[in-house]
């Protein structure tokens, strides 16, 4: 079965605190790819990151890091002196190789507080 | 370059009304897919497709119809609308190769409310 979990529903935080999203997935497929979207209040979905499962590199971009561990299946997402701009709800994605649908985490709902 | 459009942004139908949802991509996207957003359940696949021509269900099928007529569009039907189908539905669209490099390209959304 593949399967992501975001058990983390929602967070607040103040602005300027880090923060981390969990991501734990389930697949028994050796190839596959993870991915994160942010969906701000205005309700669109942009994609943030795309990592394969050959490549456990961590990888930075600006204040978001993303720590991809194979031995505990999990794609955390942290965000470093969180702003308000950063309020959203943040999604998990799982696609394995052959197939044409990504598996979606439920979401956690990230508030930063000014 | 408009990506993915989709109309109408906002709709209300009765019980029984029936509407079709339309979703437009002009990037050549093969692939193309109807989900719907639920508080709580993330984003489940309705219904997708993967050419001009075909379509297959996903996960929650079941109430919805498509077809995929042009390659650009992917319309996604209501037959008759029941009020569990009160959702924001998103189309996403995605090409062979870049599909697992770049993530889907999504749609704006389009807020449904059956009353």
């Amino acid at each position: 079965a593949q399967k992501v979990t975001q058990a983390q529903t929602e967070i607040s935080v103040v602005e300027k605190e880090d923060v981390t999203l969990d991501c734990v997935y389930e697949t028994r497929d050796t190839t596959y790819y993870l991915f994160w979207y942010k969906q701000p209040p205005s309700g669109e979905l942009v994609f943030l990151i795309r990592r394969n499962s050959f490549d456990e590199q961590n990888e930075i971009s600006g204040r978001y890091s993303w720590n991809f561990q194979k031995s505990t299946s999990s794609f955390n997402f942290t965000i470093t002196a969180s702003q308000v701009v950063d309020s959203a709800v943040y999604f998990c994605a799982l696609l394995t190789s052959g197939t044409y649908k990504y598996i979606f985490g439920t979401g956690t709902r990230l508030k930063v507080l000014a | 370059n408009a990506g993915v459009t989709q109309t109408p942004k906002f709709r209300v139908l009765k019980t029984g009304q029936s509407m079709t949802l339309l979703c437009a991509q002009d990037m050549n996207h093969e692939y193309m897919y109807w989900y719907r957003q639920d508080p709580g359940m993330g984003l489940r696949l309705i219904h997708y497709s993967v050419g001009e021509g075909t379509t297959a269900k996903g996960e929650v099928p079941d109430g919805y119809n498509v077809s995929r007529l042009k390659k650009q569009n992917f319309l996604l039907g209501l037959e008759s609308a029941a009020p569990s189908q009160t959702s924001v539905y998103f189309c996403a669209s995605s090409h062979p190769g870049q599909r697992s490099s770049y993530g889907y390209t999504f749609g704006s959304g389009t807020r449904l409310t059956v009353v």
